[in-house]
């Protein structure tokens, strides 16, 4: 398995910070990366796909990069809407979820 | 546009099966390229992914999982199935149904585009 390795596990931020959420994957996974954002109660969606790409319908706030095992998430300008659980998921082999990052309200 | 929506039992006695259907609208579990995906979700726990059904009928199961995994497809009814055997209080969890593109550069699934809402299912005597 590809293990992906998620931080931090949870932060405390304003709105209008600018936060960042790394992933770490145990092998080279090019740029095999999304990134989903999950609200309480619901499923998952996604927000960056292939590392770098916006998903349709999805605020240029939110943005993508690295390659390899190195990978980044970035809210540029927190919004209150932002406060929820991301994830990022690799898929080179079978898909594999990172630990999830909680972003909450200071 | 496609919607999915998981169905069946809430609760399942340990050592039984725990079965779960998906059932798609808007489109077609035979048509177009497509990775049709069970994933679950133990409360307050990160994401798991239990396995696949492409378009064509072929499945890919997680290695933890496999011996205990069967997902099948009901073209009839447009909707695929899970069973997972032998169920323990560890199967406890969200599970979800899922929709992933072929994605060319990894000639299998990729990004999971569409989710069903979820559903509870509870592993106890």
């Amino acid at each position: 398995d590809i293990q992906m390795t998620q931080t931090p596990s949870s932060l405390t931020a304003s709105v209008g910070d600018r936060v960042t959420i790394t992933c770490q994957a145990s092998q080279d996974i090019r740029n095999y990366l999304n990134w989903y954002q999950q609200k309480p109660g619901k499923a998952p969606k996604v927000l960056i796909n292939d590392a770098s790409s916006l998903a349709t319908g999805v605020p240029s706030r939110f943005s993508g990069g690295g390659s390899g095992t190195e990978f980044t998430f970035t809210i540029s300008s927190l919004q209150p809407e932002d406060f929820a659980l991301y994830y990022c998921q690799n898929y080179r082999h079978f898909p594999t979820f990172g630990g999830g990052t909680m972003i909450e309200i200071k | 546009q496609v919607q999915l929506q998981e169905s069946g039992p809430g609760l399942v006695k340990p050592s039984q099966t725990l079965s779960l259907t998906c059932t798609v609208s808007g489109g077609s579990v035979s048509s177009g390229s497509y990775y049709w995906t069970w994933i679950r979700q133990p409360a307050g726990k990160g994401l798991e992914w239990i396995g696949h059904i492409y378009t064509s009928g072929n499945t890919k199961y997680n290695p933890s999982l496999k011996s205990r995994v069967t997902i099948s497809v009901d073209r009839s009814r447009n909707q695929f199935s899970l069973r997972l055997s032998s169920a323990t209080a560890a199967d406890t969890a969200v599970y979800y149904c899922a929709r992933s593109p072929y994605y060319m550069s990894v000639a299998g699934p990729g990004a999971f585009d569409i989710w069903g809402q979820g559903t509870v299912v509870t592993v106890s005597s």
